[in-house]
């Protein structure tokens, strides 16, 4: 089975540019999660969703942070407008509604200039 | 604020070597789990432990949950190269195992 799949693998813009990444997690899953992880604040969460619904944003740093997960197979975080700060690597993870395991994908690896 | 603290933030050894990473908290956790992370790739969960006390194994690796739920280590015996990368303790609160709580990770090289 595929596991959580994120595109795009890099990206690099420039200051005040949109930025939107994207994640399709493990088909059946139920909770779908999106961090950033830098080397000083490691795995932060921004937010999670339960089926589709979005239960938990606080750790969205700002206005300029959204995200959306239309249906149960697709999620998106915008950032509008990025700045040289918002570098950083950001994961989406998934997981199924019982347990707490979650299933990370590869990574966007953003790079704002 | 939740917060678990892992030690050492960096570890660099030879091969052959034992060695343990710590994972400690003031807070109790309903369960913790470890997680590998592997240059340019995710987390990839090793195990997950629940009770307190428990001892889990997984080939060259122990993973052991403190009696009171505070804290976990994560041991390596005989520590080979492909063990090299970054180990990542998360606590799940009792009222929402949705959210982990992560540590900063502990960094591993395994030199040959």
């Amino acid at each position: 089975d595929a596991g959580v799949i994120q595109s795009p693998r890099h990206e690099v813009t420039e200051m005040g540019q949109e930025v939107t990444l994207r994640c399709k997690p493990i088909s059946g899953h139920n909770s779908l999660f999106w961090y950033r992880q830098t080397m000083m604040r490691g795995l932060e969460l921004l937010i999670y969703f339960n089926n589709n619904v979005p239960i938990d944003d606080s750790g969205m740093p700002e206005d300029r942070f959204s995200a959306k997960m239309p249906n149960a197979s697709f999620s998106t975080l915008k950032i509008q407008p990025s700045e040289p700060r918002d570098s950083a690597v950001y994961f989406c993870a998934s997981s199924p509604l019982r347990g707490a395991t979650q299933y990370f994908g590869p990574g966007t690896r953003l790079t704002v200039l | 604020t939740q917060l678990l603290e892992q030690s050492p933030q960096f570890l660099s050894i030879q091969e052959g070597e034992n060695l343990t990473v710590y994972c400690n908290s003031s807070s109790v956790f309903s369960s913790l789990q470890w997680y590998r992370q592997e240059p340019g790739e995710g987390p990839v969960l090793l195990v997950t432990v629940v009770t307190g006390g428990e001892v889990k194994k997984l080939k060259r690796l122990t993973f052991q949950f403190g009696d009171a739920r505070k804290d976990s280590s994560l041991h390596i015996t005989a520590a080979q190269p492909g063990d090299t990368g970054l180990y990542l303790c998360a606590g799940a609160d009792a009222g929402n195992n949705r959210k982990l709580i992560w540590g900063l990770g502990t960094s591993l090289a395994v030199n040959p």
